[in-house]
């Protein structure tokens, strides 16, 4: 079946770091990509999506860009703030419809001042 | 409302007690789904509803889990005789539409405990 795998975790970087959490995926056909992350005590969120490849997703200066050569959906920031302190999760689409979502185990990341 | 709702935030049953979940999705959004998430995991999904009707359900684990959808918008979660290992958060999401381009609304989930 279709699956997502993440970068273990965590991550600990420092604040104006450059931050890349990896994300690889196997599917059947062509799925969208989502990157959603769930900041302390909140609900999931969706972060960015890509829809076909060489499709850039991007929002609160990061990004992600479909590859589909490598079967990949890396999650990038240039300078990393103490907010983004959160868990990151890649998914992507699945089912007969494409509507419901296969998730990765999640990265949690911290960033220190 | 303005965004998806759960209640309760929090419930603790008994080993073999029956629960419900509730789910209030942002109004006119026909799409609807319930994930669980134990600790350290992704979501994992459960079932769709496209208006009243499941969608898809090939993610319930076993027949004691159970959903409605009765008038389309608001959805529970029925668990009987629950069990340690279903202790979680449940999620319930939604979107305008049900379709892979969409990218849902989630809500704060309900914490289950069985004990």
């Amino acid at each position: 079946g279709n699956s997502v795998t993440q970068m273990e975790g965590p991550v600990t970087l420092s604040e104006e770091a450059f931050l890349t959490i990896n994300c690889t995926y196997t599917a059947t056909g062509y799925p969208s990509l989502f990157w959603y992350v769930q900041y302390p005590g909140e609900g999931l969120q969706l972060l960015l999506k890509a829809t076909k490849a060489d499709d850039k997703g991007s929002n609160k200066g990061f990004e992600a860009t479909y590859r589909k050569e490598t079967t990949s959906f890396h999650l990038e920031k240039g300078s990393v703030q103490v907010s983004d302190s959160a868990v990151y999760f890649c998914a992507l689409s699945d089912g007969p419809s494409g509507s419901r979502l296969t998730f990765g185990e999640g990265t949690q990341l911290t960033v220190n001042p | 409302g303005a965004g998806v709702s759960q209640t309760p935030s929090n419930k603790v049953t008994e080993k073999g007690k029956y629960v419900e979940l509730r789910c209030d999705p942002i109004s006119g959004h026909t799409a609807l789904y319930w994930y669980r998430q134990s600790l350290g995991q992704g979501p994992e999904f459960l079932i769709y509803f496209q208006g009243t009707g499941a969608a898809d359900d090939s993610g319930l684990p076993n027949d004691r889990f159970f959903a409605v959808r009765p008038e389309g918008s608001v959805s529970t979660l029925k668990i009987q005789r629950t069990e340690r290992g279903d202790s979680a958060v449940y999620l319930c999401a939604s979107s305008i539409t049900g379709g892979k381009n969409y990218g849902y609304t989630f809500g704060s989930g309900t914490r289950l405990t069985v004990v």
